[in-house]
């Protein structure tokens, strides 16, 4: 398997655009997560799936933030419109279950998003 | 509340000795412990766990870890570093009760010098 495929790598923006962050999760995992990660708050959960429903979104900053999951291999995550504290490094994450022997999870390699 | 505590922001270690890299833990339940590793510019990856049965876990690239319920910690070691090694290590937690919130530390810098 391929493992989490993200993308882009690299996302420069400008601030007031709409930017799409995708992921393609490993197949089988039920589960999909989405983190951004910064120095100043660590690695952070914005939102989770479970076959393809959004379980908890609480993470989730603000509405300008949302995120879909239209099929088991595939999500998105839009920001709209983008503004500078948006730019971080954005992980999407998967795992096959959350309890049990397979609950670790797969993290993709990240997309670092700069808003300027 | 849940919680992860990695003490140490930074360890710095002589290539060939052995490494520690601390984490202690707060749930209400049993817990569910993870090592992951991230190198600069990559996404984490998984290390190792413990979920129950031996608390002495064995993962990849030699690296061990050993669950202390008495001590609430699950400390990262391997016998042997290498320079490879130096990376960001982050433990995380998750309350057998809680269905999906892993709690993350924040993540111990490991230097490895030749």
């Amino acid at each position: 398997d391929a493992g989490v495929i993200q993308s882009p790598r690299h996302e420069v923006t400008e601030m007031g655009q709409e930017v799409t962050l995708r992921c393609k999760p490993i197949s089988g995992h039920d589960y999909l997560f989405w983190y951004r990660q910064t120095m100043m708050r660590g690695l952070e959960l914005l939102i989770y799936f479970n076959n393809n429903v959004p379980i908890d979104d609480s993470g989730m900053p603000e509405d300008r933030f949302s995120a879909k999951m239209p099929n088991a291999s595939f999500s998105t995550l839009k920001i709209q419109p983008s503004e500078p504290r948006d730019s971080a490094v954005y992980f999407c994450a998967s795992s096959r279950a959350t309890g049990g022997e397979n609950t670790e999870a797969f993290f993709g390699q990240g997309t670092r998003l700069t808003v300027v | 509340a849940q919680s992860v505590a990695q003490p140490e922001d930074q360890v710095n270690v002589a290539e060939g000795n052995p490494l520690t890299v601390k984490c202690t833990y707060s749930v209400s339940g049993n817990p569910y412990l993870f090592w992951y590793v991230q190198y600069p510019n990559r996404g984490l990856q998984f290390l190792l766990k413990y979920i129950t049965g031996d608390n002495l876990v064995k993962g990849s690239y030699g690296f061990e870890a050993e669950f202390n319920k008495s001590q609430t910690s699950f400390h990262l070691k391997k016998p042997s570093a290498l320079v490879s090694d130096s990376a960001l290590y982050f433990c995380a937690v998750r309350d057998m009760n809680s269905y999906y919130q892993l709690i993350w530390g924040a993540g111990t810098k490991l230097i490895i010098k030749p």
